[in-house]
């Protein structure tokens, strides 16, 4: 069965740190990927996808995400975290063939001063 | 600003009582959707609408019915809350029924059945 593994529930940084939040998926074929943040009492805000091509993608707000084939990982990645950032953060899987969606359980990121 | 637009934001029902969720899009949006969002579970699908006049069930859809009122909207009834129904629960839009399309979501109604 396909799944989507985010393996931190929580993570906290501290401001102006690097930050990489990590998805690992289960299919046969390489799948569309996502990545959403959620802030607090909001819904759910597209941060990048990949479809296909170069393999790490850039986003809004200063996020970029890298697929790693041989690994089955879609990691997020920032290099300087603001406090703003501070939010859960999804990762989701698009299964072509089946046309369906699976998300990961999240992950909690708390930002120190 | 366009997006998605859902009401109640907050809901408290007792075991036994029936409400409707509404929401509604103004992006011309053809699929619509309704997932709820538990600790630990991440987002699962509820019910789907791929075009205006269709519904589907998702992965969880017992104790829940929708109806694709129009294209622009899209509402989830629980006819008989239980309290394992206490979630928040998210509408989204797509453009098209595919996973080429990313979702806009709504900000979401946190229900608790008690």
């Amino acid at each position: 069965a396909q799944s989507v593994t985010q393996p931190d529930i929580h993570i906290t940084v501290s401001e102006g740190a690097s930050l990489e939040l990590r998805c690992n998926y289960s299919y046969g074929a390489t799948p569309y990927l996502f990545w959403y943040v959620q802030s607090p009492g909001q819904g759910l805000q597209l941060l990048l996808k990949y479809f296909s091509g170069d393999t790490l993608v850039q986003g809004i707000k200063g996020f970029e995400a890298e697929f790693k084939r041989s690994q089955s990982s879609f990691n997020l990645r920032k290099p300087s975290v603001h406090w703003s950032d501070a939010a859960e953060y999804f990762c989701a899987v698009g299964i072509i063939n089946f046309n369906k969606f699976y998300f990961g359980s999240g992950t909690k990121l708390n930002v120190k001063p | 600003n366009a997006g998605v637009t859902q009401t109640p934001k907050f809901q408290v029902l007792k075991t036994g009582q029936s409400m409707t969720l509404q929401c509604a899009q103004d992006m011309n949006h053809n699929s619509m959707y309704w997932y709820r969002q538990d600790p630990g579970m991440g987002l699962r699908l509820i019910y789907y609408s791929a075009s205006e006049g269709t519904t589907d069930k998702g992965e969880v859809p017992n104790g829940y019915n929708v109806s694709r009122l129009n294209k622009r909207e899209f509402s989830l009834r629980l006819e008989s809350a239980a309290p394992s129904q206490t979630s928040v629960y998210f509408c989204a839009s797509s453009e098209e029924y595919s996973v080429n399309y990313g979702y806009t979501f709504g900000s979401g109604t946190r229900l608790t059945v008690v």
